[in-house]
């Protein structure tokens, strides 16, 4: 089975900064990468898919790359509001459509 | 309007079985597969098992194989998940998913099962 590895698990900022979470997979998953951020209580929210397309309407701070095993999500300038977990999951054909253990971040 | 719409968690002890269901609109539901993702208190997002639009394929996590069973019926725009041998490690919110990657839309407002005697 796929395994995805997240890290770090937690992180702490300044607002402003540039900010990269890295995401390792066991076994090569080609782009078929997502990236999602949660806040308290909510349902996640689609940031990136296919490793690098930012969804529509989410800010273009956010960014993806990667592709085979190894993929990152950076947040070019931390802002208050971007304040959450952030996730990423794989969905090639090789299940489980495993996500990440999340990274939490915070404002320092 | 898509609307994503899961029913059918609550208390259950542990040995216990719950049917949940997810209602999807707006959407042309047989285009799609499906999942279930949970999260337990706390914690994070796990994915739990997926279908595929015809329903011909079905993939489960490890750790409910044998007690989950996944199914749908797109002619009812329906997704449900049969979880029987509940253990307390199955509590979480329940969530259903729309597709490979779920924008904003495709996500339900999640179904609580408690396990607990």
């Amino acid at each position: 089975d796929i395994q995805m590895t997240q890290s770090p698990s937690s992180l702490s900022a300044s607002v402003g900064d540039r900010v990269t979470i890295t995401c390792q997979a066991s076994q090569d998953i080609r782009n078929y990468l997502s990236w999602y951020q949660q806040k308290p209580g909510k349902a996640p929210n689609l940031l990136i898919y296919d490793a690098s397309n930012l969804e529509t309407g989410v800010p273009p701070r956010f960014s993806g790359s990667g592709s085979g095993t190894h993929f990152s999500l950076t947040i070019s300038s931390l802002q208050p509001e971007d304040i959450a977990t952030y996730y990423c999951q794989q969905y090639s054909n090789l299940p489980p459509w495993a996500f990440g253990q999340g990274t939490k971040v915070e404002i320092q | 309007e898509v609307q994503v719409v899961e029913s059918g968690g609550g208390l259950v002890q542990p040995g216990g079985s719950l049917r949940l269901s997810c209602a999807a609109s707006g959407i042309t539901f047989s285009s799609y597969w499906m999942n279930w993702v949970r999260q337990a208190p706390g914690k994070g997002l796990e994915w739990v098992a997926n279908i595929k639009k015809d329903g011909s394929e079905k993939n489960y996590v490890d750790s409910v194989k044998g007690r989950f069973t996944i199914s749908r019926d797109n002619a009812r725009n329906s997704l449900y998940l049969q979880m029987n041998s509940l253990r307390a490690e199955d509590a979480a919110v329940y969530y259903c998913m729309i597709g490979h990657y779920a924008g904003n839309w495709g996500w339900g407002q999640g179904t609580l099962v408690t396990v607990s005697s």
